[in-house]
């Protein structure tokens, strides 16, 4: 079965730093890949997708992720962290054929000033 | 404005009582699920629907029950079935291609038993 890992359930930074958070997932085949954003008490938004059009996705406020198949890996970056960042992040795969998401159990991700 | 509309926000249940969460979409899409979220656990998906009068049993259908009479519409029942029911509930929607499109969520419902 399909699976997402997600390392580091909180993450936190300072103001300006890199935020580096990782997603590993486990298939036979690429899968499409997602992150979304939760702020507290709200459903979720999404930042980017990967769906093998290219292996460096850009996605919105200024966030971007890397698909790496030889390492299994999505991570999401950004250059410069912002107070507005602070919130939960969720890594998703969708198998390939299908469109039920799976989700890792997510990164709150705090931002200190 | 499009967009997925869960009600109500805030909802408390009795022991033993059945309570329905509403979830409706404009967007025209043909998929809807829905997902509880727990602290830690990330999302679990309880049912989907990927066409009006079908829906199928996700990873924790136990205890819920759901009907899709209508594109935009897809209700969950909480039922006195579900021993432990207090979460944060997620309804989204999707159009219903091969596992590329993204799916668009409601601002979730927070059901709390009292």
């Amino acid at each position: 079965a399909q699976s997402v890992t997600q390392l580091g359930s909180h993450v936190s930074v300072s103001e300006g730093a890199l935020v580096l958070l990782r997603c590993n997932y486990s298939s036979s085949v690429p899968p499409y890949l997602f992150w979304y954003v939760q702020y507290p008490n709200q459903g979720l938004q999404l930042l980017l997708k990967y769906t093998s059009a290219a292996t460096l996705v850009k996605g919105i406020n200024g966030f971007e992720a890397e698909f790496k198949k030889s390492e299994t890996s999505f991570h999401l970056t950004k250059p410069s962290a912002h107070m507005s960042d602070a919130a939960e992040y969720f890594c998703a795969v969708s198998p390939t054929g299908y469109n039920k998401l799976i989700f890792g159990a997510g990164t709150r991700l705090a931002v200190h000033p | 404005d499009g967009g997925i509309t869960q009600s109500p926000k805030y909802l408390f249940r009795k022991e033993g009582q059945n309570v329905t969460l509403s979830c409706e979409q404009n967007l025209n899409h043909d998929a809807m699920y829905w997902y509880r979220q727990d602290p830690g656990q990330g999302l679990r998906l309880i049912y989907y629907s990927q066409i009006v009068n079908d829906f199928q049993k996700g990873d924790i259908a136990e205890g819920y029950s759901v009907s899709r009479e209508k594109k935009e519409s897809f209700p969950l029942t909480v039922t006195s079935a579900q021993k432990n029911p207090t979460a944060f509930y997620l309804c989204a929607s999707s159009r219903a291609q091969g596992g590329n499109t993204e799916a668009f969520f409601g601002q979730g419902t927070r059901l709390t038993v009292v």
